[in-house]
């Protein structure tokens, strides 16, 4: 099984400024077809997950243009340009290149 | 819009069954891939299962694979999950989750169902 690995586990920002959370794979790659096969999802307390990201750097409809997604190989990133109080959630990366379609164990977000 | 909304779950001895349904909505539901995931109680999201659009594919997380199955009924706009021989450890909440259009991100999720397994 591909294990991803989040960092940090929790993070605090203060709003207007930068959220970065990395993800890391353990296989090799996550490439193929000119696809990157990593999704980010926000989840809130009492909700299901909301899909923020896919391909790796791809907006969902809907999803504001602060939520952004980068990297390769094996490392990935989101990053939020300028936190609000409502991105106050856990995100998730989620690999969809192999099943089982594992996910990362999560980071907290927090303003500080 | 898209609808997915959960029911079965429930409270249930260990080495018993239990089958949740997911009722889909909005979109065409024989055409997309439809998947389960869990969540423990206070934990990260674990995947469990998909299935492809037309049923003829099924894949599983190792921790479930021959204790659960995965099925649909496209007629129904219905998705399931039958668990067999529950564990502690299968206590979450299941959500089911709509793949991507062209892929297996899950850009639909339900609210999902409780399931608690306990003596």
């Amino acid at each position: 099984d591909i294990l991803m690995t989040q960092s940090p586990d929790s993070l605090a920002v203060s709003l207007g400024e930068r959220a970065t959370i990395s993800c890391k794979s353990s296989q090799g790659t996550l490439y193929s077809n000119n696809k990157r096969y990593l999704a980010w999802y926000q989840q809130k307390p009492g909700q299901p997950p909301k899909l923020l990201i896919y391909w790796a750097s791809t907006r969902e409809s809907g999803v504001p243009d602060r939520f952004s997604g980068s990297g390769s190989g094996t490392n990935f990133t989101l990053t939020i340009s300028s936190l609000q109080a409502e991105d106050v959630a856990v995100y998730y990366c989620q690999q969809y290149f192999n099943t089982p379609f594992t996910f990362g164990q999560g980071t907290k977000l927090e303003i500080k | 819009q898209v609808q997915l909304v959960e029911s079965g779950g429930g409270v249930v001895q260990p080495g018993r069954s239990l089958r949740l349904s997911c009722a889909a909505s909005g979109f065409s539901f024989s055409t997309y891939g439809m998947q389960w995931v869990r969540q423990a109680p206070g934990k990260g999201l674990e995947w469990v299962a998909i299935i492809r659009f037309d049923g003829t594919g099924k894949n599983y997380v190792g921790s479930v694979k021959g204790r659960f199955t995965i099925s649909r009924d496209n007629s129904k706009n219905t998705l399931y999950l039958e668990m067999n021989n529950l564990r502690v450890e299968d206590t979450a909440v299941y959500y089911c989750a709509k793949s991507g259009y062209s892929s297996n991100w899950s850009d639909s999720w339900g609210q999902g169902t409780l399931v608690t397994v306990s003596s």
